[in-house]
């Protein structure tokens, strides 16, 4: 079955400290996207990639950090600097960029701070 | 900013009673999207509309885009408690150098037994 595979489910961040999210898919898509939702709200574009080895900021991309070293995945790294983590982070994936196509979802991450 | 504005913010309905959302943009839309987060879970897609005055229909759901482009709506028959969750569009607007795909806030439907 294709599709978008997030881990972890849930994280557990320490001040100061940086944390690395994961998506993973075999869609075979070329843009991936990461997205930040806080409860009871829309989502937010935090990173986008059209295609390997390139990337671009979202609306809200201070204190997050990524990489497209491959089509299949797309990394999420919280640094220390975003002062306000907690949220849940979901990751997606669509055939081509600019808002054409359909996105698909991995079943996100909520992270929550110690 | 551009933008995609969606009301109402939460709807609570009976079992049976018919649900509407709407969704406005700031700037004309080249297509737009639907998609459905059960709680607890993810955005699913559930339809994209590309034509002035598309109508598409998905069992008792009813996808409307508007002659402008700017604006879409999605109509719940005689809902069920499957119908629970939240409702977004989502529109491609310009974001930094390119366009992506921008997120109304959302109507979250609570369906009453």
């Amino acid at each position: 079955d294709g599709g978008i595979t997030q881990s972890p489910k849930y994280l557990f961040r320490k001040e100061g400290q940086n944390v690395t999210l994961s998506c993973e898919q075999n869609l075979n898509h070329d843009a991936m996207y990461w997205y930040r939702q806080d409860p009871g709200q829309g989502l937010r574009l935090i990173y986008y990639s059209q295609i390997v080895n390139d990337f671009q900021k979202g609306d809200i991309a201070e204190g997050y950090s990524v990489s497209r070293e491959k089509k299949e995945s797309f990394p999420l790294t919280v640094t220390s600097a975003q002062k306000n983590p907690t949220a849940f982070y979901l990751c997606a994936s669509s055939r081509t960029g600019e808002g054409r196509q359909p996105q698909h979802f991995g079943d996100g991450t909520r992270l929550s701070i110690l | 900013g551009q933008q995609v504005m969606q009301i109402p913010q939460y709807q609570h309905v009976q079992e049976g009673e018919d649900f509407t959302t709407y969704c406005n943009s700031s700037t004309t839309l080249s297509n737009i999207q639907w998609y459905k987060q059960r709680p607890g879970g993810h955005p699913v897609f559930l339809i994209q509309l590309v034509k002035s005055g598309e109508v598409k229909k998905q069992k008792r759901l009813t996808f409307q885009f508007g002659e402008a482009k700017k604006n879409s709506s999605l109509h719940i028959t005689a809902t069920q408690t499957t119908d629970v969750g939240t409702y977004f569009c989502a529109g491609p607007l310009s974001s930094g150098s390119a366009r992506q795909l921008t997120f109304g806030s959302g109507t979250q439907l609570t369906v009453l037994p």
